[in-house]
């Protein structure tokens, strides 16, 4: 079992729907990182958390450290939201651990 | 403030051959780490620096191997390629050492072995 678990896999969504990508870990930690990749490869760091929830512009993050549970949702999902969503944990270190991605498709 | 750089972009290399690829982080940050991404693995973590010394290694075969230098820029070295090191090899820096600030990732260099 991996230590970090995305789901779903794959998502499909009509421009304007509310989406959830959802991340499990079980390992401890000290920050959850949500980030996002392109088709092109360069990856952009949209949240690091390590309690509670963040908001940036259409995106929400949210973590329950009891629960080992983390949530990113995304309001009005927009064509250019497309790309591959990972989740990473770390533990006081730049070492990541990754889950497998989400890729998500936005279309009009 | 310049982003994250990596050279080069894309790199062909024959099996046996070595390869380095350079990582230059922003401007300030001390905090380099370096990713293997291929589509049958994913992401997974080669090694973090901190001012020249290297702070964590992942499970990576001794083949691997990196350095920073006092500007804080990094190289990571793989000699005897295999086929299986064709990847997108990302490194990210950070202005801290103890993981409590985002990364900030380059583009990575896709490295392909023939």
């Amino acid at each position: 079992k991996n230590e970090v678990e995305q789901s779903p896999q794959n998502l499909t969504a009509q421009e304007g729907e509310f989406i959830t990508i959802n991340c499990s870990y079980s390992v401890g930690i000290s920050a959850l990182h949500w980030l996002q990749q392109h088709p092109g490869g360069g990856i952009v760091s949209l949240f690091m958390l390590s309690s509670g929830k963040k908001k940036h512009g259409r995106l929400i993050a949210t973590i329950n450290i009891q629960e080992k549970h983390s949530s990113l949702h995304i309001t009005a999902s927009h064509p250019r939201d497309s790309a591959v969503y990972i989740c990473a944990v770390s533990r006081n270190t730049g070492k990541l651990i990754f889950g497998q991605g989400t890729t998500l498709q936005v279309k009009p | 403030k310049a982003g994250v750089t990596q050279t080069p972009r894309y790199l062909i290399k024959t099996r046996g051959q070595q390869v380095t690829l350079s990582c230059s982080p922003i401007s300030g940050h001390r905090s380099v780490s370096w990713y293997q991404q291929t589509p049958g693995q994913g992401l997974q973590f080669l090694f973090e620096y901190f001012s020249e010394t290297q702070r964590n290694k992942g499970n990576f075969p001794g083949r691997f191997s990196g350095r920073q230098f006092s500007n804080s820029r990094s190289e990571m070295n793989v000699s005897t390629l295999e086929l299986g090191d064709s990847a997108l090899y990302l490194c990210a820096s950070s202005p801290s050492r103890d993981g409590d600030s985002p990364l900030h990732f380059g583009n990575g260099t896709r490295l392909t072995v023939t």
